[in-house]
């Protein structure tokens, strides 16, 4: 079955322990993005990923770091979380990695609520 | 910068139309449109780019004016499983390869 795959899907955790959300994809896709989500706010970008070792930073990523070194993988890591990294993160991919647009519909996984104390 | 969503919410009875708006201050190439249910990940809908006809299906549809760099989505006869908060995502000239979302339209159903 096409997924994306985050773990873990709730996570408490104290301010400065550094922790690290993973996501995964079984489609081949070039493009990933994580999103967190606030109400009100929508869904923000943190980073995105063109494709392997290409990564940029979206509208809000202080106090993240993400990598890409395989295809399938775009993890998130917070070094040192702050309570105002409270959040529900998205991580998403899809096809289209060339050129000016995203232009493929986005999949998303199934979300990790992030608590930080 | 997020396009801006119009109503933040609105109540309807089965059976009634409801259109919601995305409006964004740069020149768009494409708009998407996600449905989220409470709880769980956004659902793509439907994508409108620059230069492209009016999408729709079933009872859902959409339109995208470029000149006043705005979307509509349509949502016709309205059925229980509509509820949820419809968010909006825009791709602009100068963003690169970003997919920015509006802040979102809360639609709730009811019989």
């Amino acid at each position: 079955e096409a997924q994306v795959t985050q773990n873990p899907r709730y996570l408490i955790t104290v301010t400065g322990k550094k922790l690290t959300v993973t996501c995964s994809q079984n489609m081949n896709h070039e493009y990933m993005s994580w999103y967190r989500q606030d109400p009100g706010l929508g869904l923000r970008q943190i980073y995105y990923s063109m494709n392997v070792e290409v990564t940029d930073k979206g509208d809000v990523p202080e106090g993240y770091k993400v990598s890409r070194k395989e295809k399938r993988n775009f993890p998130l890591i917070l070094e040192s979380p702050s309570p105002n990294q409270t959040s529900l993160y998205f991580c998403a991919s899809s096809y289209s990695g060339q050129g000016l647009f995203v232009g493929e519909k986005l999949f998303f996984g199934s979300g990790t609520q992030l608590s930080v104390l | 910068q997020q396009p801006v969503q119009s109503p933040q919410a609105v109540i309807l009875r089965e059976g009634e139309d409801a259109v919601i708006n995305c409006s964004s201050s740069k020149a768009l190439y494409s708009v998407h449109w996600y449905r989220q249910k409470h709880g769980e990940a956004p659902v793509f809908l439907m994508i409108l780019l620059k230069g492209g006809e009016q999408k729709g299906h079933e009872k859902i549809s959409a339109s995208f004016n470029e000149k006043k760099q705005q979307s509509s989505l349509y949502l016709t006869a309205s059925q229980l499983s509509y509820s949820g908060t419809y968010f909006c995502g825009t791709e602009t000239a100068n963003a690169g390869n970003m997919l920015t979302f509006g802040g979102g339209t809360r639609l709730m159903v009811k019989p």
